[in-house]
């Protein structure tokens, strides 16, 4: 089946512009993450949606990142007046969000930002 | 306390040698350690993961060894493959369904 969508796949912006980021997980799949990869470093967390729940946004590095998911599937991960800092990939990834330890995160391909 | 540190940045390999990356946690509520395997222009792949109760996994070329005591966990790949060169990333959560906490990453490339 389908995996994980992600949407652009590149995106080039100005500073202080906002940028949208799309995500769309595996049908049926609960549980929704961002994660942020910079140039020579790993992933990291930005953002966790399980189901009805309260998202953990503890992840995010500033207020100028916000992200939403409606309906319980897409998610839009925006960033307000984008600095040359906020240059990554931002990967997306879902998972079935049970309660078993195997339960794996999918990731999509994610979507290389660019601010100059 | 929520790091993984990760080792070594780059590794090359022969074909047919054993490649090994290690990776060290600090906090002891993480009871979940995956590696992820990442193509470049991909997202990362799940490769293979282990619980603290068991001191190793093996799939195949791949294996995870756990030491609990020492806060350490390694990917052990033999025969490495020209088709494993790849970015290799350990991980680590509280529980299976949370958020991972990754380490920086291993390039490995493997000559034929």
């Amino acid at each position: 089946g389908a995996g994980v969508s992600q949407s652009p796949s590149n995106k080039v912006t100005e500073k202080g512009k906002d940028v949208e980021l799309r995500c769309d997980p595996i049908s049926g799949h609960t549980a929704l993450y961002w994660y942020r990869q910079s140039l020579g470093q790993g992933l990291e967390f930005l953002i966790y949606f399980q189901g009805n729940s309260a998202p953990d946004k503890s992840g995010l590095p500033s207020d100028r990142f916000s992200a939403e998911r409606t309906g319980g599937s897409v998610s839009t991960l925006t960033i307000q007046r984008t600095q040359q800092e906020d240059s990554a990939v931002y990967l997306c990834a879902s998972s079935l969000g049970g309660t078993s330890w195997t339960d794996t995160q999918y990731f999509g391909p994610g979507t290389r930002l660019t601010v100059l | 306390q929520q790091q993984v540190k990760q080792s070594p940045q780059s590794l090359i390999v022969q074909k047919g040698g054993i490649s090994i990356i290690n990776c060290a946690y600090e906090n002891t509520a993480f009871d979940y350690f995956p590696w992820y395997q990442q193509f470049p222009g991909k997202g990362p792949a799940l490769l293979i993961a282990i619980r603290p109760d068991v001191s190793e996994k093996k799939e195949g070329r791949f294996t995870i060894s756990f030491n609990k005591s020492a806060k350490q966990f390694s990917l052990h790949i033999m025969d490495s493959q020209p088709g494993d060169s790849a970015t290799y990333f350990c991980a680590a959560s509280y529980y299976g369904t949370d958020k991972l906490i990754f380490g920086t990453g291993t390039r490995l490339q493997v000559f034929p």
